[in-house]
């Protein structure tokens, strides 16, 4: 099975603050990774798929990268409405499986 | 617009019964792959199982392997789970997600509780 090893597991920041988040593959994954976003109570929302395609509608402070098997979600300038959990996802073979959370609070 | 909408979940007995459906819409529901997720409230998520659009494939977590049953119908545009012998560990807010290994997962329904309890 592929691990996704994600962290922090949480996180606070401020408005306007800079953050990246991390998740890493046990093995390689090509780019077959997905970034959502889960707010309480609601059903996830993807963010970016492909590791780095950002998807419709998302704004454009959301970004990812690749590096191997390590992928990051980049948020350049936090929003209040960013604070939520985010959790990463691999789909290139099955099991398919999500990385552990991050959970990103208001400082 | 992509619409999914679960329903079924409740309240069972352990070694109980329960199945799960999802009403779609807005896509071509009939080559689309689906999927069923789960997530224990207040934890991280979990696949279940996947089906391909045309039935040639299916996949289990090893968790519920003989135990759950997906399937679709899809002249109603409908997904199942089927879920028997539950067990405690089996509570969770389950997920009707559509998506492929290729593409990743797109869309998702807004989730319905099981809850295994005596």
């Amino acid at each position: 099975d592929i691990q996704m090893t994600q962290s922090p597991s949480s996180l606070s920041a401020s408005v306007g603050d800079r953050v990246t988040i991390s998740c890493r593959a046990s093995q390689g994954i090509r780019n077959d990774l997905c970034w959502y976003q889960q707010k309480p109570g609601k059903a996830p929302k993807r963010l970016i798929y492909g590791a780095f395609t950002l998807e419709s509608g998302i704004p454009r402070r959301f970004s990812g990268s690749e590096s191997g098997t390590e992928f990051t979600l980049t948020i350049s300038s936090l929003q209040p409405d960013d604070f939520a959990t985010y959790y990463c996802q691999q789909h290139n073979d099955y099991p398919i499986t999500f990385g552990q959370g991050t959970r990103l609070e208001i400082k | 617009e992509v619409q999914l909408v679960e329903s079924g979940g409740g309240l069972v007995k352990p070694g109980g019964s329960l199945r799960l459906s999802c009403a779609a819409s807005g896509f071509t529901f009939r080559t689309s792959t689906m999927n069923w997720a789960r997530q224990v409230p207040g934890e991280g998520l979990e696949w279940v199982a996947s089906l391909s659009g045309d039935d040639a494939w299916i996949y289990y977590t090893d968790s519920v392997k003989g135990r759950f049953t997906i399937s679709r119908d899809n002249a109603q545009n409908s997904l199942y789970l089927q879920m028997n012998s539950l067990r405690a560990d089996d509570t969770a807010v389950y997920y009707c997600v559509k998506g492929d290994r290729w593409s990743g997962w797109d869309s998702w329904g807004q989730g319905t509780l099981v809850t295994v309890t005596s």
